[in-house]
């Protein structure tokens, strides 16, 4: 079974600090998925890593994907109060491409 | 655009009753899934259709039915409500560049 553990659960910051997500399975996964969820609302995509040691970038929010494709991280520049929201991963492995997510990170940012 | 259309969005239900969570997409995806959602778990696959006709399990599967007679829609049964089964659902499609939409959710509350 492929499992993903998301590292920290909860994270409480201040306003213009910055912070990590980490994401890590001992499984590979073709690609990894990062989302965001806000209250109330379903997750919706941030991004897509799929080549080994990729880095994207999304303004402010920077994601690598390991380079033996078996962890992903999350790092926020000066996280802003829009920030805060359940913040997941997602990897995608195997013939039917079925996603297996972390449990989630949940992060406030406080002014 | 309608995307992922989810009822109902609340659902109280007796232990033992029965019901169906509605799901359909306008956006001619072939992938479907049904997830559960609960506190400290993340997203968990119940069950999941790679295209009209065609079914499987995800990783919660039991006390869960689904079918897929049209692409449109995928309907999640409850066969008999336990309160094990009060929990946040999510349907999902997957579009052929693997981003997932999902819907709204419901919220399903079991007494």
């Amino acid at each position: 079974t492929q499992l993903l553990e998301q590292s920290p659960q909860f994270l409480s910051i201040q306003e213009g600090e910055n912070l990590t997500v980490y994401c890590n399975s001992s499984s590979v996964f073709s690609s990894l998925q990062w989302y965001r969820q806000e209250p109330g609302e379903g997750p919706v995509l941030l991004v897509t890593v799929v080549t080994g040691g990729e880095v994207k970038k999304l303004k402010r929010l920077t994601f690598q994907f390991g380079d033996a494709r078996k962890d992903s991280s999350l790092h926020i520049t000066a996280a802003q109060t829009g920030d805060t929201g359940l913040y997941l991963c997602a990897g995608a492995g195997g013939n039917t491409g079925k996603l297996i997510f972390g449990q989630g990170t949940t992060l406030q940012v406080k002014p | 655009n309608a995307g992922v259309t989810q009822t109902p969005k609340f659902q109280v239900l007796k232990t033992g009753q029965s019901m169906t969570l509605q799901c359909a997409q306008d956006m001619n995806h072939e992938y479907m899934s049904w997830y559960r959602q609960d506190p400290g778990m993340g997203l968990r696959l119940i069950h999941y259709s790679v295209g009209a006709g065609i079914t499987d399990q995800g990783e919660v599967p039991n006390g869960y039915n689904v079918s897929r007679s049209t692409t449109e829609d995928f309907p999640l049964r409850l066969l008999s409500a336990a309160p094990s089964q009060t929990s946040v659902y999510f349907c999902a499609s997957r579009s052929s560049g693997n981003t997932i939409y999902f819907g709204e959710g419901s919220w399903l509350t079991v007494v």
